[in-house]
């Protein structure tokens, strides 16, 4: 079973501020995708990404593949107190997550 | 439309009391269905998946157990409760690898 780390664990930050979330693993993914959870519900995908150096934008989040498919990140441009939640990244075979990042945008 | 059915909500148990949790798939067929623990704010642990019916693989070796006795039922259970199972646990189903899973809305586990 893969593992993926991701990081930074613990993210805050003051709205309208960009940052970047990284997952990353010592294998290569045969595709990743990208979720968000809110307290107390389930994980919702936010993207799948299969091509390697593959870029795929949604509004403000931008998310990248590695060339060698092994680590992936989402940058988020101007950030919004709407953003704020768990962000994980996840792979086959099976489905399996990283630890999140918690990210916490403040008015 | 396909929907998932997890519960109940929340649960309070008593150490070394048994346990079941039921999940159920509506509206399509043969999904991939999956057990996952969450600790409070981090990631998600993968406990059990299943491809079809009766096929359980593990993937944490603990006191807990799924059956998948029907098409679109998974359950997982325990014998005896122990503390550290408390937990959110979340149901969840695909149709296949790489495809987007989709998650019910989970169950709030204390073991007292």
């Amino acid at each position: 079973t893969q593992l993926l780390e991701q990081s930074p664990q613990f993210l805050s930050i003051q709205e309208g501020e960009n940052l970047t979330v990284y997952c990353n693993s010592s294998s290569v993914f045969s595709s990743l995708q990208w979720y968000r959870q809110e307290p107390g519900e389930g994980p919702v995908l936010l993207v799948t990404v299969v091509t390697g150096g593959e870029v795929k934008k949604l509004k403000r989040l931008t998310f990248q593949f590695g060339d060698a498919r092994k680590d992936s990140s989402l940058h988020i441009t101007a950030a919004q107190t709407g953003d704020t939640g768990l962000y994980l990244c996840a792979s086959y075979t099976p489905l399996v997550f990283g630890k999140g990042t918690r990210l916490s945008v403040i008015a | 439309s396909q929907t998932i059915h997890q519960w109940p909500a929340t649960l309070v148990q008593p150490v070394g009391s048994p346990l079941s949790l039921e999940c159920t798939v509506e509206g399509t067929s043969n999904p991939n269905l999956y057990w996952y623990r969450q600790a409070a704010g981090r990631g998600l642990q993968l406990l059990f998946y299943s491809v079809g019916i009766g096929q359980i693989s593990s993937e944490v070796p603990q006191n807990l157990s799924a059956s998948r006795p029907q098409d679109r039922q998974f359950i997982l259970s325990s014998k005896k409760l122990l503390l550290s199972d408390s937990g959110f646990y979340l149901c969840a189903w695909n149709l296949y690898t790489n495809t987007e899973a989709f998650f019910g809305q989970g169950t709030r586990l204390t073991v007292v």
